[in-house]
């Protein structure tokens, strides 16, 4: 299995909703990452997880809850989020150690309307 | 990580080699040029990397200038499938995963 796997492809959301992004990997990979991309943007990263902890958070609203319950998954829990949180949210893994050998693999990502 | 810096946008006849330039002239000793591109609505795909010599895979080519400042992707045989972002990325190895970060890319048209 080589792919990263995110579900579900397309969310809308009101405002006061709750709602989760799932991110799923069976590669061995030990770094898991979101991103988000807004439309004819780059994306740009969130958070990056090593081992199942958070490494690095760019400095991202606490709207957003990021989990990683374990090795294969990554959770994204979203709270109260804005019209503008409204983009394309994608996964990528990698393994630690090597990932300047190997590069990150991405999931096809969640389109999510914030309405 | 060092700034690089791409052609906003490029057309190429199929059939033909697509070269895609990058410059990144603030690029350390220890820094690694990455390709990825991203078809439209689809997840960026990772293309081929290197650090000092040139690399060749199934996909493309990458092509380092001696003095590390500028580099080149070059796609053999374009097909209208290479038609996406192309993104051109210079960072360190780090051991705890690291950040990967994008700049703006360029985006490649292949035409008939």
């Amino acid at each position: 299995d080589t792919e990263v796997t995110q579900t579900p492809k397309h969310l809308v959301m009101g405002m006061t909703n709750k709602k989760s992004l799932k991110c799923e990997q069976h590669m061995g990979h030990r770094a898991m990452y979101w991103y988000k991309q807004k439309a004819k943007k780059p994306p740009e990263l969130m958070f990056v997880y090593s081992y199942e902890k958070l490494s690095i958070n760019e400095s991202v609203p606490s709207r957003f809850s990021p989990e990683c319950p374990n090795s294969s998954l990554l959770n994204l829990h979203l709270h109260a989020l804005q019209p503008e949180d409204s983009a394309l949210y994608l996964c990528a893994s990698s393994q630690v150690n090597r990932s300047h050998l190997y590069g990150y693999t991405f999931g096809s990502g969640t389109r999510l309307t914030v309405v | 990580d060092a700034k690089t810096t791409q052609p906003t946008s490029m057309d190429c006849a199929e059939g033909r080699a697509a070269n895609l330039p990058c410059n990144h002239s603030t690029i350390s000793g220890n820094e690694y040029v990455y390709w990825y591109r991203q078809i439209h609505s689809q997840g960026p795909q990772y293309i081929i990397h290197g650090l000092k010599n040139n690399e060749t895979n199934e996909m493309a080519s990458l092509i380092i200038t001696e003095d590390r400042k500028s580099s080149t992707l070059i796609l053999p045989h374009a097909t209208l499938r290479d038609t996406a972002v192309y993104y051109c990325i210079v960072r360190v190895n780090y051991n705890q995963g690291g950040k990967l970060i994008f700049g703006q890319g360029t985006e490649l048209s292949v035409k008939p």
